[in-house]
């Protein structure tokens, strides 16, 4: 099915360990997005991606680490995870235009013990 | 920066009411203006958007107007239902930008029956 993906849908980990975030799109956007959503903050921006192998960083990028070597997957990584990057976790695309719909997938919840 | 502020939740109306959610912005260039909607245990989907000032968006009973004047763009729908029951989040993206929403913190929205 055309989409866009996230794996896992929950995740429960520890201090200190890494953890990959995966996010699959399948109508081949150009742009991919990484947000977090917490209680009273809405969505926040950790990082972006126009293309293939270019990536930059969003209003809250530390901690986190980003890659895009295919057009349709942008995983995020959580190099060692902390109580803090607790939080639910949105992957979106986006082909274009600035007026086009951004998509979103279905989140990742993330517990860090 | 840019930024969107949105009406402090939650909200509870009973079924048949008049729905306002408020949102005013703060943006440097011409935004595109968005209301996302986000039902328990989902991603967000786009509800609305306008593009360009005095254009008004509509969707399912839900309506804003671009209000350059005012830098507002409030959701409104005169008959709320039950299936209305989400978090409702008000967005911007810069033309020119890199198209990264830029969110309000979102107003839970209760409607009783």
């Amino acid at each position: 099915d055309a989409g866009i993906t996230q794996s896992p849908r929950y995740k429960i980990t520890e201090t200190g360990r890494q953890v990959t975030l995966m996010c699959h799109q399948t109508w081949s956007h150009s742009y991919m997005f990484w947000y977090r959503q917490d209680l009273g903050h809405g969505l926040r921006l950790i990082y972006y991606s126009a293309a293939a192998d270019i990536t930059d960083k969003g209003e809250v990028p530390d901690g986190y680490v980003v890659s895009r070597s295919k057009t349709e997957n942008f995983p995020l990584t959580l190099e060692s995870a902390t109580r803090s990057q607790t939080s639910v976790y949105f992957c979106a695309s986006i082909s274009g235009g600035s007026t086009d719909t951004q998509y979103f997938g279905p989140g990742t919840r993330l517990t860090v013990l | 920066g840019d930024s969107v502020t949105q009406m402090e939740g939650p909200v509870t109306l009973s079924e048949e009411a008049f729905l306002t959610i408020n949102c005013t912005y703060t943006a440097t260039g011409y935004p595109s203006l968005f209301w996302y909607v986000q039902y328990p245990g989902e991603g967000l989907q786009l509800l609305l958007k306008a593009t360009k000032a005095d254009d008004k968006g509509s969707n399912k009973g839900f309506e804003a107007t671009y209000r350059k004047e005012t830098t507002s763009f409030h959701l409104e729908k005169g008959s709320v239902q039950v299936s209305d029951s989400a978090v409702y989040f008000c967005a911007l993206i810069l033309s020119g930008s890199a198209r990264q929403l830029t969110f309000g913190s979102g107003t839970q929205l209760t409607v009783l029956p």
